[in-house]
């Protein structure tokens, strides 16, 4: 039972442009919502984050938006730049817990 | 402060084997967590401490897998006997308090072969 679903597995993006990443959840008890990157051999670095009482965050050339009615949030990257070429993860925790439940990733590649 | 760092970065075993890891969280973090990683998937929660402390143990972790945290600094996690489908990437993460972003090492690279 996926409960975070992340159901593009790679997106090509050219350099200068917008990045939008797509993430679902099943889960109406989700009230924390997190992006993760990752480089190959290491481990997940933290982006953002968003709280349910929010409907969105931003961070630099980062924004994330939480649409709690579709139960999908998005993460916007502008503008794309080759280094954020990576897999990234959207990750949701219920309220009385920390666990991580982590979606499948999405490849993003960003070309010159 | 150096990050979330785990030892070693790659195990490779033979299956009945036990293995053990270990990781140091960042050091003002009371929170450390367990995560296991294979291939095309996210990473999956294995169980987490606040302090020394277990809070938290995924029903999916079998009998053969404990974790520690003794003296709730760095903790350890065991795997007994263990099987091919133990291997996986096994992802150390920290964090201040609740609610608070959890910050990841680089992995212990598992192979059983």
């Amino acid at each position: 039972d996926q409960q975070v679903k992340q159901n593009s597995p790679s997106l090509s993006v050219q350099e200068g442009r917008i990045s939008i990443l797509n993430c679902d959840y099943t889960n109406s008890m989700f009230d924390y919502f997190l992006w993760y990157k990752k480089y190959p051999a290491e481990g997940p670095t933290f982006l953002i984050s968003i709280s349910s009482i929010k409907d969105k965050n931003e961070d630099g050339r980062f924004t994330v938006f939480l649409n709690k009615s579709a139960k999908h949030l998005s993460l916007h990257i502008v503008p794309s730049q080759p280094g954020d070429s990576a897999v990234y993860f959207c990750a949701a925790s219920v309220y009385n817990t920390d666990k991580l439940i982590f979606g499948t990733g999405t490849r993003l590649q960003v070309f010159p | 402060d150096t990050g979330v760092s785990q030892d070693p970065r790659h195990k490779i075993t033979k299956r009945g084997q036990n293995v053990t890891f270990r990781c140091d969280p960042i050091s003002e973090h009371n929170r450390l967590y367990w995560y296991r990683q294979t291939l095309g998937q996210g990473p999956e929660f294995l169980t987490y401490f606040q302090n020394e402390a277990q809070l938290e143990k995924s029903r999916l972790l079998s009998d053969r897998f404990s974790a520690e945290r003794p003296k709730g600094s760095f903790s350890t996690l065991e795997i007994q006997r263990t099987e091919q489908g133990d291997s996986a990437m096994y992802l150390c993460a920290s964090s201040l308090g609740t609610r608070n972003e959890q910050y990841f090492g680089p992995g212990t690279r598992l192979t059983v072969t």
